[in-house]
């Protein structure tokens, strides 16, 4: 069946450091890939998405690139802030038309000024 | 725009109680979602309707685990009789277009099981 795999958390980061929250996936098909973020005391929400191969989704700072050879969809920031404190989420939806969500186990990051 | 509304919060009960948890979608959204959240592990689906119809409960426990949409609105997910292991955070999330793979999760209801 579909599974997601990300690093192990927590993470502590300095602000302005780089971020790389590593995820790979298994599944059948060509699935779409999503990062949903959960912020302290809030619901989760999509922070981006890319539904094929070599596509780039982009948020707020935070990218990820869809790479099929490797199955991988690793978040990456160039300068984090302490604003960016949460649980990340990665997940695949390979149902065509129908978006059930495999999520992975969340990777809390805290930024510290 | 009001997001998607969860009640209760928290709530606490002792094993081979029961529970039940509401939720309302955004207005118009057609598809809602019940997920399990079990600590220290992602959202897990229960259940999905469309309308009022259900998508999929191939992961819902049956035997303790119900839930419904009778006008194709707002949904209820109850458990009778509670485990120990249904400690969870239960999470209703809706959807206007599966096209887009974007679901707005509600807060979420956490419940403990003694």
């Amino acid at each position: 069946g579909d599974s997601v795999t990300q690093m192990e958390g927590p993470v502590t980061l300095s602000e302005e450091a780089f971020l790389t929250i590593n995820c790979t996936y298994t599944a059948t098909g060509y699935p779409s890939l999503f990062w949903y973020v959960q912020y302290p005391g809030e619901g989760l929400q999509l922070l981006l998405k890319a539904t094929k191969a070599d596509d780039k989704g982009s948020n707020k700072g935070f990218e990820a690139t869809y790479r099929k050879e490797t199955t991988s969809f690793h978040l990456e920031k160039g300068s984090v802030q302490v604003s960016d404190s949460a649980v990340y989420f990665c997940a695949l939806s390979s149902g065509a038309g129908s978006y059930q969500l495999t999520f992975g186990k969340g990777t809390k990051l805290s930024v510290i000024p | 725009e009001a997001g998607v509304a969860q009640s209760p919060r928290y709530k606490i009960i002792e094993k081979r109680q029961s529970v039940a948890f509401w939720c309302n979608p955004i207005s118009g959204h057609a598809t809602l979602y019940w997920y399990q959240q079990i600590l220290g592990q992602g959202p897990k689906l229960l259940i999905q309707f469309q309308n009022n119809g259900v998508v999929d409960d191939s992961q819902l426990p049956k035997d303790r685990f119900s839930a419904e949409r009778l006008k194709g609105v707002d949904s209820t997910l109850k458990i009778q009789p509670a485990k120990l292991e249904d400690s969870a955070v239960y999470l209703c999330a809706s959807s206007l277009d599966t096209a887009t793979g974007e679901l707005f999760f509600g807060e979420g209801s956490r419940l403990t099981v003694l």
